[in-house]
């Protein structure tokens, strides 16, 4: 079964305009993950942060954590073409042994030229 | 360096038939995992192997196994294949067991379709 859920399901923006993703998950957390995906391909490691890290940014990329909320946010700046793609947020849950990532049903963006 | 490298790239099989894929780890990784994603949704975990025993098992049915070898690399196998099994299939590997801090870094997948 799917951990998280992100929303909107599909978005699709103008290049340069920003892009804004969220996700929501069930149970407590180590750790969430973003991971991109273009068609057909295997997933592409964002960004990672810990369940004690509000905000992280790399790049273009800013996310952030809110564990009360069990809720996440990935920003993508200054959108290009080429971030045209699937995103999906992954969890590693804080009980039980952490070999595994759970996913949400992801996010399809659309980065019109 | 090589990434997380699968073969075959895509595969057509029969209902009631048996298939193997096979994935490559980055070198130096010794966990391998995994993930079946059907097409519109999330990947969803099958296997983690580890030093070449299985460590993880997701909520897969018994014609799903795998197994890793002493070169790190790994095999999934699915017998008598139903149609819901056409998916892309996923493998991962990771410098370490546990993942709290650490990504996985996926191969192209392989493509199988169930007919």
């Amino acid at each position: 079964s799917q951990q998280g859920e992100e929303d909107p399901q599909a978005l699709s923006i103008q290049e340069g305009e920003n892009a804004t993703m969220n996700c929501s998950y069930k149970t407590s957390i180590n750790n969430l993950q973003w991971y991109r995906q273009n068609s057909g391909r295997g997933l592409v490691h964002l960004i990672l942060i810990r369940s004690n890290e509000r905000e992280k940014h790399s790049g273009r990329l800013r996310v952030t954590l809110d564990t009360s909320k069990k809720s996440s946010s990935l920003l993508i700046t200054a959108s290009r073409a080429a971030d045209t793609a699937s995103y999906f947020c992954a969890t590693t849950r804080s009980s039980g042994s952490a070999r595994q990532l759970t996913f949400g049903s992801g996010t399809q963006l659309t980065v019109l030229p | 360096d090589a990434g997380v490298t699968q073969s075959p790239t895509h595969l057509i099989k029969t209902r009631g038939q048996q298939v193997t894929l096979r994935c490559s780890p980055i070198s130096g990784h010794k966990s391998v995992s995994w993930y079946q994603q059907v097409l519109g949704q999330g990947p969803q975990f099958i296997f983690q192997y580890y030093e070449k025993e299985e460590r993880g098992r997701g909520n897969f049915p018994d014609r799903f196994s795998a197994r890793q070898f002493p070169n790190y690399s790994s095999e999934l196998n699915v017998n008598a294949l139903l149609l819901g099994d056409s998916a892309l299939y996923l493998c991962a590997s990771s410098l370490y067991q546990g993942i709290y801090n650490s990504p996985l870094h996926f191969g192209n997948g392989t493509r199988l379709t169930v007919t």
